[in-house]
């Protein structure tokens, strides 16, 4: 199962965009790119989930380039509430026996 | 509201005993998923049933288990308690059997093993 890395932390300003990316050298042909949302003594929330190019949903869009090998979640015009922290998450949809959410990256929206 | 039930909130217990937290998955979800997130350890995935069967296995201590019961509700039991145990314990669903996919996790359970 591919693990992943992400940056720890970013910090922006609230109404900005903002991109988080996730690397994912080993990504295998099954694989599918997640990303979920955890708020503070939460549990994670779904956010989207792709397979390659570009998804859209109402919170956010998640591009993922040719080669697969990294992809980046897209958030726009964020407010003081998308401060969280968001995990990405490789794997196909049948499962190797494990899955990996990684340290997350920690995003701090400033007012 | 995720729609996944976890109880109890909170539980506090001494080391070497034996505890059992609950997950009732979302009505009509026939996956269900343990997790473990530490301070130190990050989100860890325990295991997963699917419709009573065990599905998948991750980083499942030999002193933990787990069981779906017809109802589909879950438990995971945690035995020979240590301290190292103290953890949120979050428990997901989801309409799928598969690993990666969209699952609606609970509020968690949070473990002190003092």
């Amino acid at each position: 199962l591919a693990k992943t890395t992400q940056p720890i932390s970013m910090d922006s300003y609230e109404g900005q965009e903002v991109n988080i990316t996730c690397s994912h050298n080993n990504i295998a042909t099954n694989d599918y790119i997640t990303w979920y949302q955890q708020f503070p003594s939460q549990g994670p929330r779904f956010i989207i989930q792709g397979y390659k190019t570009k998804v859209t949903n109402e919170v956010a869009s998640l591009f993922i380039p040719a080669d697969r090998k990294s992809s980046t979640l897209s958030l726009p015009r964020v407010s003081l509430s998308d401060t969280a922290v968001y995990y990405c998450l490789v794997g196909d949809e049948a499962g190797a026996n494990n899955l990996f959410f990684g340290t997350g990256t920690r995003l701090t929206v400033i007012p | 509201d995720s729609g996944v039930t976890q109880t109890p909130k909170h539980l506090i217990t001494a080391t070497g005993q034996r505890v059992t937290l609950r997950c009732s998955p979302r009505s009509g979800d026939l996956s269900v998923y343990w997790y473990q997130q530490s301070l130190d350890q990050g989100l860890q995935f325990l295991i997963q049933y699917y419709n009573g069967e065990e599905r998948a296995k991750g980083n499942i201590l030999e002193r933990f288990s787990a069981q779906q019961f017809p109802d589909l509700h879950s438990e995971l039991n945690l035995s020979s308690l240590e301290l190292g145990d103290s953890a949120l314990y979050f428990c997901a669903s989801s309409v799928t059997p598969y690993l990666n996919t969209e699952a609606f996790f609970g509020q968690g359970t949070r473990l002190t093993v003092v």
